[in-house]
């Protein structure tokens, strides 16, 4: 079974850019979280839909930030305008039980803002 | 309220000889408890879960964790260490809240393994 999908791996660009990060969760999960990871703050969840839905995008840092998943398939992260303090692994995962449901987790997007 | 404490953010042992990783939880309700690990620019992996069965909880890689309840804790346990267990390892606890999932991460043990 193919697992969360993310892309792009690596992304390198110039601040003041429009970034977009892409995730596809396992098939048949109905939640999916965005995370960013960095060395000076650890683990950061972003935001966290359910069903499609958004439920707590209390992380997100500020407007510069946006989530969407428009159907189950798919969801995009996206940083306009992008600042080099952005920098990070962003970390997409899926999970399909509320109650005791582990999280799988995509490889990572490894964003540069230069 | 629902927190993560992992006690040690750097351990160091030498390649056969065990390793034991701390955490511990607080949770207002029965939560599911994970570890998770994360090798140098990869995801993360997981490793074991406990979700209210055995208090034993047998993972991955010959690691295996213990719940007990009693002392809220979530220990991360493997006889023999091996120098490919060198990474970073997050302890997990999840649960819902107001009918939705709440995860929350440890910040994380570096495990060093010296040949």
């Amino acid at each position: 079974d193919a697992g969360v999908i993310q892309s792009p791996r690596h992304e390198v660009t110039e601040m003041g850019q429009e970034v977009t990060l892409r995730c596809k969760p396992i098939s048949g999960h109905n939640s999916l979280f965005w995370y960013r990871q960095t060395m000076m703050r650890g683990l950061e969840l972003l935001i966290y839909f359910n069903n499609n839905v958004p439920i707590d995008d209390s992380g997100m840092p500020e407007d510069r930030f946006s989530a969407k998943m428009p159907n189950a398939s798919f969801s995009t992260l996206k940083i306009q305008p992008s600042e080099p303090r952005d920098s990070a692994v962003y970390f997409c995962a899926s999970s399909w039980d509320r109650v005791t449901g582990e999280l799988f987790f995509g490889e990572g997007s490894r964003l540069t803002v230069l | 309220a629902q927190s993560v404490t992992q006690l040690d953010s750097h351990v160091s042992v030498s390649e056969g000889t065990p390793v034991l990783l701390r955490c511990n939880y607080s949770s207002s309700y029965s939560p599911s408890l994970f570890w998770y690990v994360q090798h140098p620019n990869k995801g993360l992996q997981l490793l074991l879960k406990y979700t209210s069965a055995a208090t034993l909880v047998k993972g991955i890689n010959g690691f295996e964790a213990e719940f007990k309840k009693s002392e809220t804790s979530f220990h991360l346990t493997k006889p023999s260490a091996h120098m490919s267990d060198a990474a970073e390892y997050f302890c997990v606890v999840s649960g819902l809240r107001r009918g939705y999932q709440k995860v929350t991460f440890g910040t994380g043990t570096k495990l060093q393994v010296i040949p």
